[in-house]
């Protein structure tokens, strides 16, 4: 079936690097673009940015531009992203989330914890 | 800055009729419409609708949605108690170049 299925959980500290993962299945990979949107704890979600697979075109939310870089692997069908000078402000659970009409299908999660 | 406004909260009855309300501009939500997603507690979002109007595969009819102007309005029917949830927005913004989201509705079935 379609899915997409996220690396797991990390824990790191204030002003380290983080480089989730994000391996689709049970669709032609380079058909959809890939968002990731994230969920601090107890909020609401917010748009990172986006990766367009065919090409490897990407866009990212004003807030996240020169901090955040994805990338992906069409050989794997998978979707990378590193966020940089990790705070605690970046504690969140970050989805990556297929766009067809919309967004269609997510991620189950991946939690990240920045803390000393 | 561009953002869509959700009400915090709203509290219905069982079996009653929920009207959810997504505000924006003529550059998100008066452009394209929004998308509504469901989200259980602990769970991952759920697309209900998309563009407004159109409901993916497998979504109940008891959820439906629609836009005038610069709002988009998602109505839920008999309510059931696993309609108990937050329901967020979404939308493109030309303006800023970005997907926006709601800060979601908590939606409690009494």
């Amino acid at each position: 079936q379609v899915q997409l299925v996220q690396s797991g959980a990390e824990v790191k500290k204030p002003g380290a690097s983080v480089k989730l993962s994000c391996k689709a299945s049970g669709y032609s990979f380079t058909n959809f673009f890939v968002h990731w949107v994230r969920q601090a704890p107890g909020q609401g979600l917010e748009w990172v940015g986006i990766m367009k697979p065919r090409d490897g075109d990407t866009g990212y939310g004003q807030r996240f531009q020169g901090r955040v870089t994805m990338t992906r692997d069409t050989s794997t069908s998978t979707v990378y992203m590193e966020v940089r000078s990790l705070t605690s402000e970046d504690t969140a659970v970050y989805y990556c989330v297929r766009e067809s009409d919309s967004f269609d299908i997510w991620g189950q999660g991946t939690m990240i914890t920045v803390s000393s | 800055q561009a953002g869509l406004t959700q009400p915090p909260s709203m509290s219905k009855d069982l079996g009653q009729t929920a009207t959810l309300s997504c505000t924006g501009d003529r550059n998100n939500v008066g452009r394209q419409g929004a998308a509504w997603l469901q989200q259980h507690q602990g769970q991952r979002p759920k697309l209900l609708s998309y563009r407004s109007n159109n409901r993916p595969s497998g979504i109940s009819q008891r959820f439906s949605a629609s836009r005038s102007g610069n709002t988009a309005s998602l109505t839920i029917t008999g309510l059931q108690p696993e309609d108990e949830a937050d329901y967020y927005c979404s939308a493109w913004d030309r303006s800023v170049g970005a997907w926006l989201f709601g800060g979601g509705t908590k939606l409690t079935v009494l």
